[in-house]
């Protein structure tokens, strides 16, 4: 069973549109967040959930909002996008009763290509 | 703004060699330090987490220390293999904050 699943996969579309990415996670985590990969491979947070309110919300634009139904899911709806917002998104999890200790297990990441 | 640095960006080994790699960090308000293995195309796994200053973790042929006084870890692998050829990633954690991820340094080891 997949620990953190994103879907699609793959994403391409055309600037301007509106698209979301799924995550969900079968780990019993309380947190969850969204970094972004950008050109230089740097992994770099967007946001953070916990128990579906938001707890970290780096310097993103406004056009990015994720949106918690519950502390298993996290997406990220991403309006008129941008040819700059082509990337990998990562999502992924955490215990934090684990506190320091807590592992983050990541998703397999959603490769989006704006065109 | 927090910055982590991590040397060599890029290393490539004989199978059988061993190599190390390092991760520098702001030595204030330390909270934790991450070690993840990123094979191509898949996701970031945990290899380690390191809270206190002189922690050594170790995984099979892989080991790691950390010095929180003055900033820095090391990421030892003994006998290299080809299967360890991926990217090891750094994180930084202050208190109450995000981890702040290294660029990483990317492995390659030949047969």
């Amino acid at each position: 069973d997949t620990a953190v699943s994103q879907t699609p996969k793959y994403l391409v579309t055309q600037m301007g549109n509106d698209k979301s990415i799924k995550c969900e996670q079968n780990l019993g985590h309380d947190t969850m967040y969204w970094y972004k990969q950008d050109s230089k491979k740097f992994l770099k947070i967007m946001f953070s959930y916990n128990n579906k309110e938001l707890i970290i919300n780096e310097t993103v634009p406004n056009r990015f909002s994720p949106k918690s139904p519950d502390k298993a899911h996290l997406n990220l709806h991403i309006n008129s996008l941008e040819l700059g917002d082509s990337a990998v998104y990562f999502c992924a999890s955490s215990h934090p009763n684990r506190g320091r200790r807590g592992d983050q297990y990541f998703g397999p990441g959603t490769r989006l290509l704006v065109l | 703004i927090l910055n982590v640095e991590q040397s060599p960006q890029s290393l490539h080994v004989q199978e059988g060699d061993s190599t190390n790699f390092t991760c520098s960090f702001p030595s204030s308000n330390f909270y934790a330090l991450h070690w993840y293995r990123w094979e191509t195309a898949k996701s970031p796994e945990a290899l380690f987490v390191m809270t206190l200053n002189g922690d050594e973790k170790k995984k099979g042929r892989i080991s790691a220390t950390l010095n929180t006084k003055e900033g820095y870890s090391y990421l030892y692998i003994k006998g290299s293999q080809p299967e360890d050829s991926a990217t090891y990633l750094c994180a930084f954690r202050q208190a109450g904050t995000a981890l702040i991820f290294g660029k990483g340094t990317t492995l390659s080891v030949s047969s």
